[in-house]
């Protein structure tokens, strides 16, 4: 079955500090692959996607990630964590359906 | 900017009401989608819609319905709610790469 998985409820990082969100996924042919956030009160966002080529995705407010088919992930980084950053982000995969599929979500806490 | 609204931020019903939640895009999109968002599940498609009057089941369509009369207005209906309807409940329009999402309404099932 195609999916997306976030194997951590919750991750904790000072501020300042670099950051790693974690996904995995299970899909046969070529991943498409998103990751979107949602800050307190606010609705969610899309932060950015990988279709092909460059591993190292761009997106918004500093953040890229990086997609290594060999461990089928694609992780959500940033160099240095802002308090601000604090949110409940999502992976999200599509699957080829007219919809996208989205992990459970980890909430992220940067400490200042 | 592309603005979805819904109509409720918050609301609270019966067991065996029937509800309507009210979703309005201003981007002229074609696809719309309502989703439920419960801790630790992420979000599950309920709903979608790729065109005025045309709709297909996401994920968990059971107990719900939706409507989709213009392009701007997507409706979710609970022909009955239950308890276990209780949830947030999010609207989004775009592509499907693309999607901007309302901010939700919280829905408690009493």
């Amino acid at each position: 079955a195609q999916s997306v998985a976030q194997p951590e409820d919750q991750v904790n990082v000072a501020e300042g500090n670099p950051l790693t969100v974690k996904c995995t996924y299970s899909v046969s042919g070529n991943p498409y692959l998103f990751w979107y956030v949602q800050y307190p009160n606010r609705g969610l966002q899309f932060l950015l996607k990988y279709i092909t080529g460059d591993n190292l995705v761009k997106g918004s407010y500093g953040f890229e990630a990086e997609f290594n088919k060999s461990q089928t992930s694609f992780h959500l980084k940033k160099p240095s964590a802002l308090v601000s950053d604090s949110a409940l982000y999502f992976c999200v995969l599509d699957t080829g359906r007219r919809a996208l599929t989205f992990g459970s979500g980890t909430r992220l806490q940067v400490q200042p | 900017d592309v603005k979805v609204t819904q109509s409720s931020r918050y609301l609270v019903k019966r067991t065996g009401e029937k509800v309507f939640l009210e979703c309005v895009q201003d981007m002229d999109h074609e696809n719309m989608f309502w989703y439920r968002q419960d801790p630790g599940l992420g979000l599950r498609l309920i709903y979608f819609s790729y065109d005025v009057k045309m709709k297909e089941k996401g994920d968990i369509p059971e107990g719900y319905s939706v409507s989709r009369e213009k392009k701007e207005r997507f409706s979710l209906i609970l022909e009955s709610a239950s308890t276990n309807q209780t949830s947030m409940y999010l609207c989004a329009s775009g592509t499907k790469d693309t999607q901007y999402f309302g901010p939700g309404t919280r829905l408690t099932v009493l």
